[in-house]
């Protein structure tokens, strides 16, 4: 059951650089979608969220990308900063109340 | 800030054996849930808990899995007979309400199942 989709395993960008890490979801029941921040032994971290009315959500360094007919989302992050290397999971939900995670990506930012 | 507490945060068990993994939500959070991560694998839904019962679950949580809200401020997870393949980080979240949001996040307990 693959209902949200990160088909990058890891990213690698240059400190100062735009990284952008992609999501595509098959649910068309989801109308709402998020992106979590996780460091290795603790719990995620809620970043960004975009509903389904939206088509952009911007929040300081982080925006989010989200287009509805091609089913997919973006977390663009700029500048990218030595601390933003994570991994980063997008969610989203539905009619129920439970997230749905994708795979993950994991970031690395080089300074 | 207030934030969802999770104990252990390791605990190692024999197969075959009873787990308990404890959790304190937020306290004004009305929807809890718990999901796991096994090592190098997606974050995987297992329960949502609502009004004092079960409101959604998977296919994972099967009859060896129960949770409780036994004193309204823990909210625990049951394995009751371990094995290999539970090992895993579970983690505890809550949410204030149904309407979207996002979830809040423990810090995960470490279960490994020898």
């Amino acid at each position: 059951d693959q209902q949200v989709k990160q088909n990058s395993p890891s990213l690698s960008v240059q400190e100062g650089r735009i990284s952008i890490l992609n999501c595509d979801y098959t649910n068309s029941m989801f109308d709402y979608f998020l992106w979590y921040k996780k460091y290795p032994a603790e719990g995620p971290t809620f970043l960004i969220s975009i509903s389904s009315i939206k088509d952009k959500n911007e929040d300081g360094r982080f925006t989010v990308f989200l287009n509805k007919s091609a089913k997919h989302l973006s977390l663009h992050i700029v500048p990218s900063q030595p601390g933003d290397s994570a991994v980063y999971f997008c969610a989203a939900s539905g009619l129920g109340n439970k997230l749905v995670f994708g795979a993950g990506t994991i970031l690395r930012v080089k300074s | 800030e207030p934030e969802v507490t999770q104990t252990p945060s390791h605990q190692v068990t024999q197969m075959g054996q009873e787990v308990i993994l404890r959790c304190v939500p937020i306290s004004n959070h009305l929807y809890f849930y718990w999901y796991r991560q096994i090592l190098g694998q997606k974050v995987e839904f297992l329960v949502s808990f609502y009004n004092n019962e079960i409101s959604e679950k998977s296919e994972i949580f099967d009859d060896q899995f129960s949770v409780e809200r036994p004193d309204g401020s823990n909210f625990t997870l049951k394995i009751r007979s371990t094995k290999l393949e539970d090992s895993a980080m579970y983690f505890c979240a809550s949410r204030p309400n149904r309407v979207n949001g996002e979830l809040f996040f423990g810090e995960g307990s470490r279960l490994t199942v020898l």
